[in-house]
């Protein structure tokens, strides 16, 4: 069935790392890709998003790209900072509303 | 900025009792949603709801779920006779439009005991 997978957590990073978290899925036909990012003691905020194959979602220096080739849609940072502490969720929306949801990745970043 | 919000922030029950969890959806939006995370887990979509009705539900959501819009601001999740692997945190979304951004709620931690 429909799935997302993405890379285990935690993952700690001194402040100024570079940020590379992994999502890959299966899915039939063309879904829309996101990432959401939960902050401590808040909700699921959409962090970027891809509706197309290639396209490139970008927000807060955060980007990730739609490769249909690879079923990847991997979430990078060139330098990340302590505010960028959380839990990021790759997630796809296919067909119907709902979305699709990975296990999430803690991010630990120390200054 | 408007946004999701959703009380009790942590419910404590015990088994085979009910229990009713609540959301207030952002007050344009016409698509409302219930999903959960069972600690360690995937966040698991339960349920849509426009219109009134039912969209869309998972395997999940059986007998023992139901959800209603009481009135023009709450959207609730009612379960029950919980059981001890209904502990999870529910959150709650809601979009303008079909295929739109979901907003999401901080989310209700359920803990039975």
């Amino acid at each position: 069935g429909n799935s997302v997978t993405q890379m285990e957590g935690p993952v700690t990073l001194s402040e100024e790392a570079f940020l590379t978290i992994n999502c890959t899925y299966t899915a039939t036909g063309y879904p829309s890709l996101f990432w959401y990012v939960q902050y401590p003691g808040e909700g699921l905020q959409l962090l970027l998003k891809a509706t197309k194959a290639d396209d490139k979602g970008s927000n807060k220096g955060f980007e990730a790209t739609y490769r249909k080739e690879t079923t990847s849609f991997h979430l990078e940072k060139g330098s990340v900072q302590v505010s960028d502490s959380a839990v990021y969720f790759c997630a796809y929306g296919g067909a119907t509303n709902k979305l699709i949801f990975g296990t999430g990745t803690l991010l630990a970043v120390q200054p | 900025e408007p946004e999701v919000t959703q009380t009790p922030s942590h419910q404590v029950t015990q088994m085979g009792q009910e229990v009713i969890l609540r959301c207030v959806p952002i007050s344009n939006h016409l698509y409302f949603y219930w999903y959960r995370q069972i600690l360690g887990q995937k966040v698991e979509f339960l349920v849509s709801f426009y219109n009134n009705e039912i969209s869309e539900k998972s395997e999940i959501f059986d007998d023992q779920f139901s959800v209603e819009r009481p009135d023009g601001s709450n959207f609730t999740l009612k379960i029950r006779s919980t059981k001890l692997e209904d502990s999870a945190m529910y959150f709650c979304a809601s979009s303008e439009a079909l295929g739109g951004e979901q907003y999401f709620g901080p989310g209700t931690r359920l803990t039975v005991t």
